[in-house]
């Protein structure tokens, strides 16, 4: 079966410093591929996406990803953490390139240190 | 723009009891959207709708209904709720299927006892 991996349940990491979320998806032809963050009692808020093409994607908020095709990766970054980033990140996959489905991972929950 | 509403925010259910969660958008898109979200989980698709009067089975679709009578409205029907119904649900709406770009209604906690 199709799946999304997200290794880190929790990371902590202190304000300023870089950060890297992981994200494993499970499949040989190239999907669609997206970073959702969510705030606590908020929905999720798309942050960036890949297509195709260059696989280094700029998102909002300062973060950025790189799609990894020998890896099968799409790891979402950040060079420099704001106190504010703190939520959880959620993974998600269009493995029919066709719109109608999401995978999501289980999600990474963030927490900043002053 | 409003963009996804979703009525009530909270809501908790006695076994065998129905409801029915709304879910409105307001930026005229074709596509609709439901998930549950679990306690440490991801999201996972209940149903979808391509349209007006279309509606398809997501990765978890037993236990619930759809209907899709106008293009801004998707309620999600609870027939006889159980304590497995009890999760974070989330509506969400996209314009294109090809950038599934999809924005998030704020989420409806349901707890049934």
């Amino acid at each position: 079966a199709q799946s999304v991996t997200q290794p880190d349940i929790h990371i902590t990491v202190s304000e300023g410093a870089s950060l890297e979320l992981r994200c494993n998806y499970s499949y040989g032809a190239t999907p669609y591929l997206f970073w959702y963050v969510q705030s606590p009692g908020q929905g999720l808020q798309l942050l960036l996406k890949y297509f195709s093409g260059d696989t280094l994607v700029q998102g909002i908020k300062g973060f950025e990803a790189e799609f990894k095709r020998s890896q099968s990766s799409f790891n979402l970054r950040k060079p420099s953490v704001h106190w504010s980033d703190a939520a959880e990140y959620f993974c998600a996959v269009d493995y029919n390139n066709a719109g109608n489905m999401l995978t999501f991972g289980g999600g990474t929950r963030l927490m900043v240190k002053p | 723009n409003a963009g996804v509403t979703q009525t009530p925010k909270f809501r908790i259910l006695k076994i065998g009891q129905s409801m029915t969660l709304q879910c409105a958008q307001d930026m005229n898109h074709n596509y609709m959207y439901w998930y549950r979200q679990d306690p440490g989980m991801g999201l996972k698709l209940i149903y979808y709708s391509v349209g007006a009067g279309i509606t398809d089975k997501g990765e978890v679709p037993n236990g619930y209904n759809v209907s899709r009578s106008t293009t801004e409205d998707f309620p999600l029907r609870l027939e006889l709720a159980a304590p497995s119904q009890t999760s974070v649900y989330f509506c969400a709406s996209s314009y294109s299927p090809v950038y599934n770009e999809q924005f998030f209604g704020p989420g409806t906690r349901l707890t049934v006892l």
